[in-house]
């Protein structure tokens, strides 16, 4: 079965310093990825999605930045965090198809705080 | 464009019926929706491919009007555990890339 992870859970930073959330999925292949972020009470903003190694959409421009340097591996940093940057930082992952739809698939998401 | 979703908040009583509506000004592919509790991560609930479907399981159905660009949520007998925040995500276009209402914040009571 597949199974997604997100590290780290928490993570409180200082305005202005760097930031590295890595998400990797297990048990499947060549999938699509998704970074979202959620203001505190708010919808889920997409930031970035990737369909493959080195393929990354930004969705909105900021501070922030995505990589892809693995099939299972996405990677959100950012070299100067601002206030705004707080939130909550899901990752998800669907099926790569042209064919059809394909329901997305939550990480347990990373609360972070700048102050 | 982000889809609207009405109402923003519901509260129910145990066993009342709720609908939950999605409306987006462009033409949709498709049209997921996603339950999230507090705290924790959206779950997946049902898509919807444009052509009009239906589709439910348990007591939670949900609709496709391609041609209103429309979906709706509909909650049948609710139970405690409904309690949560529904989102609908909305696809344009083929590649997997939703775009998220707003939410719907629901809340069942004893």
């Amino acid at each position: 079965s597949q199974t997604i992870h997100q590290w780290p859970a928490t993570l409180v930073q200082p305005v202005g310093s760097p930031l590295s959330l890595e998400c990797t999925v297990e048990g499947t292949s060549n999938p699509n990825l998704y970074w979202y972020r959620q203001a505190a009470g708010r919808g889920l903003q997409l930031l970035f999605y990737s369909v493959g190694i080195g393929q990354i959409s930004s969705e909105v421009p900021q501070n922030l930045s995505a990589s892809r340097p693995q099939d299972r591996q996405f990677i959100l940093s950012s070299k100067k965090l601002l206030l705004s940057d707080s939130g909550f930082y899901l990752c998800a992952w669907s099926v790569d198809s042209l064919l059809a739809p394909y329901e997305q698939y939550f990480g347990p998401g990373t609360r972070l705080t700048v102050t | 464009q982000q889809p609207v979703q009405s109402p923003q908040a519901v509260i129910l009583r145990e066993g009342e019926d709720a609908v939950i509506n999605c409306s987006s000004s462009k033409a949709l592919y498709s049209v997921h929706w996603y339950r999230q509790k507090h705290g924790e991560a959206p779950v997946f609930l049902m898509i919807l491919l444009k052509g009009g479907e239906q589709k439910g399981h348990d007591k939670i159905s949900a609709s496709f009007n391609e041609k209103k660009q429309q979906s709706s949520l509909y909650l049948t007998a609710s139970q405690l555990s409904y309690s949560g925040t529904y989102f609908c995500g909305t696809e344009t276009g083929q590649g997997g890339k939703l775009i998220f209402g707003q939410g719907t914040e629901l809340s069942v009571k004893p």
